[in-house]
């Protein structure tokens, strides 16, 4: 099966510049997941959508993130206005019914703010 | 605010196994023990989850102690490719990574 796809790749922007990232999951895997990694840290979950349905955004910085997943498949994370901390690499993940304990993992969006 | 605990690194020598300890002490009932991996500029890769018992799959065993507060996760033939950052995490369904256990295996 095909896996998740992100794009773009990486994205380099000024601070104060918007950007957002795009994430096509598994087919069929209602949940889906945005992390954010920090060089040297481990993914943070910043959002969880089942279907288009948010279930956690408890981590995501509201003020300048937002999200969506308008028809329960493909998904957007935008960031505006960007800051410097917000350097990482965007990750998405999904998870299906059959495999519900295995998250498939994008390859991930990696951003620079200068 | 990671429940679990892995040394910063290991090197391990190419086709012996490597064996990754994690602590969770603070483990609750319901809460399984889940690794996962990361290859360098790869998103992280599930490899084994457990509750109480042992368990194998084609990539590795996982070793969960009696009490469940410490686990150990074995790669029976270490290769080059299994060079990664490996992630120890307890949860229900919700995954918190911490910093995980940077494995360097060397020919």
């Amino acid at each position: 099966e095909a896996g998740v796809a992100q794009s773009p790749r990486y994205k380099i922007i000024e601070k104060r510049q918007s950007v957002a990232f795009w994430c096509n999951p598994i087919s069929g895997h209602a949940t889906l997941y945005w992390y954010q990694q920090i060089l040297g840290q481990g993914p943070k979950l910043l959002i969880q959508f089942q279907n288009n349905g948010v279930v956690d955004d408890s981590q995501l910085p509201k003020d300048r993130f937002s999200a969506e997943r308008l028809k329960g498949v493909d998904s957007t994370l935008k960031i505006q206005p960007a800051k410097l901390e917000d350097s990482a690499v965007y990750l998405c993940a999904s998870l299906g019914l059959i495999s519900s304990d295995e998250q498939f993992f994008g390859p991930g969006t990696r951003l620079t703010v200068l | 605010d990671a429940k679990t605990t892995q040394p910063p690194s290991m090197d391990c020598a190419e086709g012996r196994a490597a064996n990754l300890p994690c602590n969770h002490s603070t483990i609750s009932g319901n809460e399984y023990v889940y690794w996962y991996r990361q290859i360098h500029s790869q998103g992280p890769q599930y490899i084994i989850h457990g509750l109480k018992n042992n368990e194998t799959n084609e990539m590795a065993s996982l070793i969960i102690t009696e009490d469940r507060k410490s686990s150990t996760l074995i790669l029976p033939h270490a290769t080059l490719r299994d060079t990664a950052v490996y992630y120890c995490i307890v949860a229900t369904l919700k995954l918190s990574f911490g910093a995980g256990t940077t494995v360097t295996v060397r020919a």
